[in-house]
């Protein structure tokens, strides 16, 4: 079945630091492809996402490029802040069913 | 618009109980699923529906049952709760499948004793 790989938490960084959180996928179709942002204490937020092939999603500093070739939906931000302390989840979905997530990544960003 | 309504927040209950969580969205979204949040495991699909009176089942269906009567609601039954169901329950709503943004509730804390 489908599936979504991230990389394993925690991820420490300095206020300003670069950040790259990597999210690979497994799946038989053409899946829409999303990040989810969690607060501590709150539900998942929408922060970008990507319906086909090259697209790139943008939200709040954040990209992530839609590549095929390699299966793969990184994604980074230029400059962490410490409000972007937060939980990461890669997801993907497919017409007809539901959202399938991975196992999320825990950005800390210290100042 | 309230969103993605969960109730309750909060629940306590004794290994055996039965109990519905109960997930209502006012934005005429077809598109509704319930996840269990465990620590180290994400988000895990329990069970969806693509519209009223369809449902299906996710990669965790065991000891849950579900019913979609109207576009509005999606209630999640837990037919007789066992303590490996403790766990944060989220409800997500979409007005479309592929490529439509979900929007989640704020969740319910179950705790099974």
């Amino acid at each position: 079945g489908d599936s979504v790989t991230q990389m394993e938490g925690p991820v420490t960084l300095s206020e300003e630091a670069f950040l790259t959180i990597n999210c690979t996928y497994t799946a038989t179709g053409y899946p829409s492809l999303f990040w989810y942002v969690q607060y501590p204490g709150e539900g998942l937020q929408l922060l970008l996402k990507a319906t086909k092939a090259d697209d790139k999603g943008s939200n709040k500093g954040f990209e992530a490029t839609y590549r095929k070739e390699t299966t793969s939906f990184h994604l980074e931000k230029g400059s962490v802040q410490v409000s972007d302390s937060a939980v990461y989840f890669c997801a993907l979905n497919q017409a007809g069913t539901a959202l399938i997530f991975g196992k999320g990544t825990t950005l800390s960003v210290s100042s | 618009n309230a969103g993605v309504t969960q109730t309750p927040k909060f629940q306590v209950l004794k290994t055996g109980q039965s109990m519905t969580l109960q997930c209502a969205q006012d934005m005429n979204h077809e598109y509704m699923s319930w996840y269990r949040q465990d620590p180290g495991m994400g988000l895990r699909l329990i069970h969806y529906s693509v519209g009223a009176g369809i449902t299906d089942q996710g990669e965790v269906p065991n000891g849950y049952n579900v019913s979609r009567s109207t576009t509005e609601d999606f209630p999640l039954r837990l037919l007789s709760a066992a303590p490996s169901q403790t766990s944060v329950y989220f409800c997500a709503s979409s007005y479309t499948g592929q490529g439509g943004s979900y929007t989640f509730g704020s969740g319910t804390r179950l705790t099974v004793v």
